[in-house]
């Protein structure tokens, strides 16, 4: 029961390009996506989020786009630099207004950024 | 800056044993969480927990798990009698009540059952 997928296992990126990770979701109650990156042997680290009443969130290198009509988001990085090579995992939750709502992941996509 | 803290980093343990992994969520969070990952699969939801209570579960989370906040800065999820297929990386996770979405997490405790 795949809610949240990343269908990409892999994307490989060049040092100073554009990185854009895809999202997809199935569950209409979703109404809050995050991005969190991962390195091995650590715990994800959270990078940005987005609510559903919104289509575009920036914060330095990266922005996050939501298509709702879609259940599509994807999260652009740019440029790309060689730290950002990780496991990237989208994830989202339900129940608007917060509250300790678990949130679903999807399987990551791992980066790689040569130089 | 504050971080989720969880210890150990590494248990092992025998099948059929009890355990008990520790966290400490970062001080002014009052939502607090439970997650594991399977080698290889994705990041899976366990339980939260909000004002001395379980908030939601999953139906991962059955009758051999437990977590309680035996003080007022440790949150620990005990497994009763551990299986083989319980080996995971489990990572506890907070996050305050301005903004609950934003889950924080910690390192993870990696717990192998022989």
């Amino acid at each position: 029961d795949q809610q949240v997928k990343q269908n990409s296992p892999s994307l490989s990126v060049q040092e100073g390009r554009i990185s854009i990770l895809n999202c997809d979701y199935t569950n209409s109650m979703f109404d809050y996506f995050l991005w969190y990156k991962k390195y091995p042997a650590e715990g994800p680290t959270f990078l940005i989020s987005i609510s559903s009443i919104k289509d575009k969130n920036e914060d330095g290198r990266f922005t996050v786009f939501l298509n709702k009509s879609a259940k599509h988001l994807s999260l652009h990085i740019v440029p790309s630099q060689p730290g950002d090579s990780a496991v990237y995992f989208c994830a989202a939750s339900r129940g608007a207004g917060g509250g300790a709502d678990g949130l679903t992941f999807g399987k990551g996509t791992h980066l790689i950024i040569q130089p | 800056e504050p971080e989720v803290t969880q210890t150990p980093s590494h248990q092992v343990t025998q099948m059929g044993q009890e355990v008990i992994l520790r966290c400490v969520p970062i001080s002014n969070h009052l939502y607090f969480y439970w997650y594991r990952q399977i080698l290889g699969q994705k990041v899976e939801f366990l339980v939260s927990f909000y004002n001395n209570e379980i908030s939601e579960k999953s139906e991962i989370f059955d009758d051999q798990f437990s977590v309680e906040r035996p003080d007022g800065s440790n949150f620990t999820l005990k497994i009763r009698s551990t299986k083989l297929e319980d080996s995971a990386m489990y990572f506890c996770a907070s996050s305050d009540p301005t903004s609950s979405h934003e889950q924080f997490f910690g390192p993870g405790t990696r717990l192998t059952v022989l």
